[in-house]
């Protein structure tokens, strides 16, 4: 079946610091993969996505590639601020048309300090 | 953005009853709905999908009977957990894709923390 295996967290950085998330995934075929944000609080959130090889989704200075040799989608950023602490989720949608159905990794809670 | 809601919040309830709990969408009509299940440093587990008017349709391993899904309107889906045990115990989230936007679209309630003595 499906997954999505995340780095596991917690994730500690200073403001400015690089940040990379990993993420790989199994599916067969060619499934759109997604990158989710829950801040404190709050219902998770669309950050970017890709729905096929080579494309490389972004948001917010936040990148992801869909690199199918390796199964991965890591998601990066240059230089992290305090307001990017969250969880962030990994995710991918096997399907096409209207099916929404998302498998999920676990999840890596990334914390900033000033 | 679209927003959906979850209420309660969070929910205490003792073992054997039944709590129910519900999933709005405050600005846009859903004609489906998803119920996921989250453990402690466990990824979202997709339950049931929720259909306006018709059935719900339950992941493998999930009781129907156990939990109970009704999608009573354009706006609301609610899941009732029925005669809670203690290993109900866990983060219920639901969301919305809105009917008339790409099916990538995705729009998540801030869950519900369920906790059974």
């Amino acid at each position: 079946g499906n997954s999505v295996t995340q780095m596991e967290g917690p994730v500690t950085l200073s403001e400015e610091a690089f940040l990379t998330i990993n993420c790989t995934y199994t599916a067969t075929g060619y499934p759109s993969l997604f990158w989710y944000v829950q801040y404190p609080g709050e219902g998770l959130q669309l950050l970017l996505k890709a729905t096929k090889a080579d494309d490389k989704g972004s948001n917010k200075g936040f990148e992801a590639t869909y690199r199918k040799e390796t199964t991965s989608f890591h998601l990066e950023k240059g230089s992290v601020q305090v307001s990017d602490s969250a969880v962030y989720f990994c995710a991918l949608r096997k399907g096409g048309g209207s099916n929404y159905k998302l498998t999920f990794g676990k999840g890596t809670l990334l914390t900033v300090n000033p | 953005g679209a927003v959906v809601s979850q209420h309660p919040s969070r929910v205490i309830c003792k073992s054997g009853t039944s709590v129910k709990i519900e999933c709005r969408s405050l600005d846009f009509q859903a004609t489906t709905m998803f119920w996921y299940r989250q453990f402690p440093k466990k990824s979202l587990m997709l339950m049931a999908t929720s259909n306006e008017g018709s059935k719900a349709t339950y992941e493998q391993g999930v009781e129907k009977d156990k939990f109970l899904i009704n999608h009573a309107s354009l706006t609301l889906s609610t899941l009732t957990v029925t005669s809670a045990h203690p290993e109900d115990s866990s983060f219920y989230i639901c969301s919305a894709p809105p009917g008339t936007a790409s099916t990538d679209t995705q729009y998540f309630g801030p869950g519900t923390r369920l906790t059974v003595l």
